[in-house]
Order: structure tokens, then sequence, then C-alpha cells
């Protein structure tokens, strides 16, 4: 069956990086994007944009480029979210999920992965 | 961007309960817009897309109808297991914008 499983929580100090990674399986790989999609404590659910699993191209929604980095590994069928110089605003759990593209429906999503940014 | 304003932003409900959520676009959007139920702690969960089409493996109690700027999901029946956060979506043009979302909670 489809899976999307990511990494676990991280406890991280401002001005610090991580990265989140999203092994997925079930499936082809580069059959379908993977989107990114994060959600701050108590609040809703904000796009952050797409990797091309075939071209490898990215694509950042507006407040979303710069610090942040989408990279895959198609040899172990992952994707990745890099996020440098974090600051406390970051603190979110992030979601990958897959589509067929940016605007096409999210149908298998992993489970999130908690990023806590804290000093 | 375009806008997606879900209505109510919270509502109380029965089990057996018809329960109707309304999502209105802040431009006219086809039937680009897509349904998920988020449970505490869990990912979202697919349950419509393009508007009215139901996912794989959801009960046929949910249902979604709309096109241009008004939608609408639907329950026909509360289940206890309903309980849980809704969102609306657009996937017109990018980026593709959530609502707020609906808390749906036990009466």
């Amino acid at each position: 069956q489809v899976q999307l499983v990511q990494s676990g929580s991280e406890l991280k100090k401002p001005g610090a990086s991580v990265k989140v990674s999203c092994k997925t399986s079930g499936y082809t790989f580069s059959t379908y994007a993977i989107n990114w999609v994060r959600q701050a404590p108590g609040q809703g659910l904000e796009w952050m944009g797409w990797s091309n699993t075939i071209s490898g191209y990215p694509t950042y929604a507006q407040g979303f480029t710069g610090r942040f980095v989408f990279s895959l590994d198609t040899s172990v069928s992952t994707a990745y979210l890099q996020i440098s110089s974090l600051k406390p605003e970051d603190t979110a759990v992030y979601y990958c999920a897959r589509g067929e593209g940016g605007l096409t429906p999210y149908d298998h999503w992993g489970q999130g992965t908690l990023v806590t940014v804290s000093s | 961007d375009i806008q997606m304003t879900q209505s109510p932003s919270s509502l109380s409900a029965s089990v057996g309960d018809r329960v109707t959520i309304t999502c209105r676009a802040s431009q006219s959007i086809s039937t680009y817009v897509n349904w998920f139920q988020q449970k505490p702690g869990k990912a979202p969960k697919l349950l419509m897309y393009a508007a009215s089409s139901l996912q794989s493996g959801v009960p046929s109690r949910f249902s979604g109808s709309g096109s241009g700027t008004d939608f609408t999901l639907t329950i026909s029946s509360l289940q206890p297991e309903d309980f849980a956060t809704y969102y609306c979506q657009q996937s017109y043009s990018v980026p593709p914008t959530f609502g707020q979302g609906t808390k749906l909670q036990i009466k």
C-alpha cells in the first residue's frame, strides 16, 4: 500500500538548520509530485510548495523562499525539506503529501514532523 | 491569492444529525475544490475532490456540491468518528489555498 513516512520530531535552537525526510513506498516515486504543507500550532494548513519528482524542479510558495529547500533522492524514493536559519515562528508540524502536481488532490499524506524552535 | 472562507468556524451536532459546511471562494474556481478531514494529532485525509467526487474508501454519507464560488460538504448522518476539523482547499490556481477550518464537535 502507498505510504509516506516522515522523520521524527526535532527540537532546534534559533539559527540552526533542520532536514525533514519523507520516505515513500507502494508506488513509483516519479509518477507523483511531493507537496509540503505547514501547520503551525492550533492553526490551519498552509501550502509551502512542491517538488516535481521527474525533473527534480521545486516550486516554492511566497513566504517559503530563501530558507526553505526541497530536494529529492530518487534512489531511495525520498523527499526532503530543509529549513535553515530557524526562527521560533517556524515551529510547526510539516507534512509531505502526494499529488499528481501542485494543483491536484493530495491523496496520501505523511504522518507529519513536529519541528520546535526554542532557545 | 484566492481566499477560501469556511462557515461556520465551529459547529456542535449530535450523532445522526445532517450537517453542512460551506466554503466560499474569493473568485470563481469552477469545481476545483477539495475537502479534507483532520483529527487531532493526525494528518489530513482527502474526502472529496473536484467538488463532488468521493475519494476511494470514504463513506457515502459524505457528499460535496457547488461550482463557481460557493461549495458545500454535507454529512448525511453523523457518526462518532466524524467529529473532526474539516478544511476546503482550492486547486484552481497557485498557491492552492485552504479555508481556515470548521471544527465539528459533539453536542
